[in-house]
C-alpha cells in the first residue's frame, strides 16, 4: 500500500471548516483513500473514502486531486466533538483475499471554542 | 446499523492468568480482525478472519490465540502475557473480504501486571 504523510497536528475554530490534507504521492491506479479518525480512548471510526472523484457524506467531503496525489478531508461545520486524530490511508484493492488497515500516525485535529 | 461490541471494556491480568476477548457483530460480515494499539500509537494488525478462517497472522506471539467459532463471534485467548503486551486491543468487522470498508469496535483496555 502507497505511504501517506500527514502534519501532525492541527488547529481549527469551532463552527468553521476543517480541512485536513494527506499526501499520498506513490499512489497507485487501484488504491483508495480512506479517513478514519479516532476520538481518544474509543474504536477507530470510519468517515468516507474514495478512489477518484470528490465523495461527500453526512459526515463529510473528502477532495481527491486530479493526479491522485494527495486529497483533503472537509469537516464542514467543526464542533468541539470533532476532536480527534484523523488517519489518512491508502488500500490496494485486494483480489486475493481480507487484508489490514495500515494506521500511519495520522493528524491531531483540536477543535478551539 | 454497523455496531461492533467488545467485552470486557477494560482487564487487568497477572503474567501467569488465563483470560480471553471476546468481540461480536451481527451486521452478517464475514471478515473480522484483531488489532492493538499502544499508547500514542496507531493501531497494528494482529490477525484477520475470513469466513471463519485464519488467513492473516502477523507474526503475533503465541501466547495470543485468536478463534471464531462462528461468523458473528471472534475471541482473543490470552495466556502468559507480558508487562508490554498492556494495550488497547481492537475487533473490527468488514462485510465482505474484497476491500470492504471495517468497522471497529470500541476497544478492551488490557493492563497486564
Amino acid at each position: 500500500d502507497a505511504k501517506t504523510t500527514q502534519p501532525t497536528s492541527m488547529d481549527c475554530a469551532e463552527g468553521r471548516a476543517a480541512n485536513l490534507p494527506c499526501n499520498h504521492s506513490t499512489i497507485s491506479g487501484n488504491e483508495y483513500v480512506y479517513w478514519y479518525r479516532q476520538i481518544h480512548s474509543q474504536g477507530p471510526q470510519y468517515i468516507i473514502h474514495g478512489l477518484k472523484n470528490n465523495e461527500t457524506n453526512e459526515m463529510a467531503s473528502l477532495i481527491i486531486t486530479e493526479d491522485r496525489k494527495s486529497s483533503t478531508l472537509i469537516l464542514p461545520h467543526a464542533t468541539l466533538r470533532d476532536t480527534a486524530v484523523y488517519y489518512c490511508i491508502v488500500r490496494r484493492y485486494s483480489g486475493g483475499g481480507a487484508d489490514g488497515l495500515t494506521f500511519g500516525k495520522g493528524t491531531h485535529l483540536i477543535i478551539q471554542p | 446499523d454497523t455496531e461492533v461490541t467488545q467485552t470486557p471494556k477494560h482487564l487487568v491480568m497477572g503474567m501467569t492468568n488465563k483470560k480471553s476477548l471476546k468481540c461480536e457483530q451481527h451486521m452478517g460480515h464475514r471478515a473480522m480482525y484483531w488489532y492493538k494499539q499502544k499508547a500514542k500509537k496507531p493501531p497494528e494488525l494482529m490477525f484477520v478472519y475470513s469466513y471463519e478462517k485464519l488467513s492473516i497472522n502477523e507474526s503475533v506471539p503465541s501466547r495470543f490465540s485468536p478463534e471464531c467459532p462462528n461468523s458473528s463471534l471472534l475471541n482473543l485467548h490470552l495466556h502468559a502475557l507480558q508487562p508490554e503486551d498492556s494495550a488497547l486491543y481492537l475487533c473490527a468487522s468488514s462485510q465482505g473480504i474484497y476491500q470492504e470498508t471495517q468497522y471497529f469496535g470500541p476497544g478492551t483496555r488490557l493492563l497486564v501486571l
